[in-house]
């Protein structure tokens, strides 16, 4: 069955280091997202990016952050000057039809922790 | 600020034992209701969307509920099962793409 995957599993970093943090979508879907999670935080929207580009964003995604696709597979989220606020789980996510009555398909995430 | 609260936080039973849990989300403004799975250091899985008053879903043991007119859906797991354990996430979704979730409800079942 076709899956999200995501990596690194982990990544640790230092303060003013930049990360990215890569996925692979499911191949047929159009329609990417990242979501993160604080530890014992909800699950928080980030961006969601479409036709190579960003649709919708939150507050949480300022100017230290940007998403890319590079290629016809990968999909990137950087985060150039990394926080110790940063720390979290980071989820990429895929649809394949526009909507949120769509299932948004999951990676396993990737744990960020910013020291 | 929409808001999506999801009880208990919290939940260990027995195997064999029925079990359900709430979502609770905005009433206005809805468009749809995700349910996922959640074992740690696994994907996120979809277990249901969710998106007429009234709908009734079900996977094997496990079924979901959904009153979008009081804002709630209830899930239920008949005769839990250890390979159940897994924290359980709802998702409302508005007019917008993204989606907004809970705060998860974390079962343990005890063999």
């Amino acid at each position: 069955e076709p899956e999200v995957t995501q990596t690194p599993s982990h990544q640790v970093t230092q303060m003013g280091q930049e990360v990215i943090l890569r996925c692979v979508p499911i191949s047929n879907h159009l329609y990417f997202y990242w979501y993160r999670q604080i530890l014992g935080q909800k699950v928080e929207f980030l961006v969601s990016f479409y036709n190579n580009e960003i649709s919708e964003k939150s507050e949480i995604f300022d100017d230290q952050f940007s998403v890319e696709r590079p290629d016809g597979s990968n999909f990137t989220l950087k985060i150039r000057s990394t926080k110790l606020e940063d720390s979290a789980m980071y989820f990429c996510a895929s649809s394949e039809v526009f909507g949120v009555q769509e299932t948004q398909y999951f990676g396993p995430g990737t744990r960020l922790l910013v020291l | 600020i929409l808001n999506v609260e999801q009880s208990p936080q919290s939940l260990h039973v027995q195997e064999g034992d029925s079990t359900n849990f709430t979502c609770s989300f905005p009433s206005s403004n809805f468009y749809a209701l995700h349910w996922y799975r959640w074992e740690t250091a696994k994907s996120p899985e979809a277990l249901f969307v969710m998106t007429l008053n009234g709908d009734e879903k079900k996977k094997g043991r496990i079924s979901a509920t959904l009153n979008t007119k009081e804002g709630y859906s209830y899930l239920y797991i008949k005769g839990s099962q250890p390979e159940d354990s897994a924290t359980y996430l709802c998702a409302f979704g508005g007019a917008t793409n993204k989606l907004i979730f809970g705060t998860g409800t974390l079962l343990a079942v005890q063999p």
